[in-house]
């Protein structure tokens, strides 16, 4: 979708090394929620924002931090990369009406 | 706290057939109901939602579906279907208008010529 982006669409990580994902929206949303896709569990939520500076966890938050310093940037980071982190992460951002969620394209990451 | 299942990992259909993707809910208040689809390597996209109003709701690419308060369920259905129609679908629940949605795990159609 035009209004979100994620970058990068395909990383490859070693084991224990710190990752941060990057979620851009040209909507002026307030709202902005990571999750992550894995088969047989849909997708979970792991954290989001309400706001600048504010923040709040998800479901599956352990091992996940995240940054809003700006309106239009939700950083993820994965402070020690480990292999269960295999995952496809999706940034969303929250219409007040409409949609519900623009969803960005997506981010596969493998960590061997 | 708020919960969905799809109780089909997977639905085959033949194509012109119509189709039912199923979907309960658990919430503690006024239930915001949403589907969306996700077709292969995309993000999710749109289909439709219930806030209020009218329990049968029609969305994108011929897609309606039906809320029933008494069963919790908001199935997904479509009069006929489409091999087009091929793609993984999410029914998706929150009970204000700011928490977070919750997903259900997905359920994979496939639609047979």
């Amino acid at each position: 979708d035009a209004g979100i982006t994620q970058s990068p669409r395909h990383k490859v990580t070693e084991t224990g090394t710190p990752v941060t994902l990057r979620c851009h929206q040209t909507e002026n949303h307030r709202y902005m929620y990571w999750y992550r896709q894995d088969p047989g569990h849909g997708l979970r939520l792991i954290h989001y924002s309400y706001g600048v500076k504010d923040t709040d966890k998800g479901e599956v938050s352990d091992g996940y931090s995240v940054s809003r310093s700006k309106t239009e940037d939700f950083l993820l980071t994965l402070e020690s990369a480990t292999s269960s982190q295999t995952s496809v992460y999706f940034c969303a951002i929250s219409h007040p009406q409409g949609p519900g969620y623009t969803f960005g394209s997506g981010t596969r990451l493998t960590v061997v | 706290a708020q919960s969905v299942a799809q109780p089909e990992d997977q639905v085959n259909v033949a194509e012109g057939n119509p189709l039912t993707v199923k979907c309960t809910y658990s919430v503690s208040g006024n239930p915001y109901l949403f589907w969306y689809v996700q077709y292969p390597n995309r993000g999710l996209q749109f289909l439709l939602k219930y806030i209020t109003g009218d329990n049968l709701v029609k969305g994108s690419y011929g897609f309606e579906a039906e809320f029933n308060k008494s069963q919790t369920s908001f199935h997904l259905k479509k009069p006929s279907a489409l091999v087009s129609d091929s793609a993984l679908y999410f029914c998706a629940v929150r009970d204000t208008g700011n928490t977070p949605l919750v997903f259900g795990k997905g359920t994979r159609l496939s639609v047979i010529a």
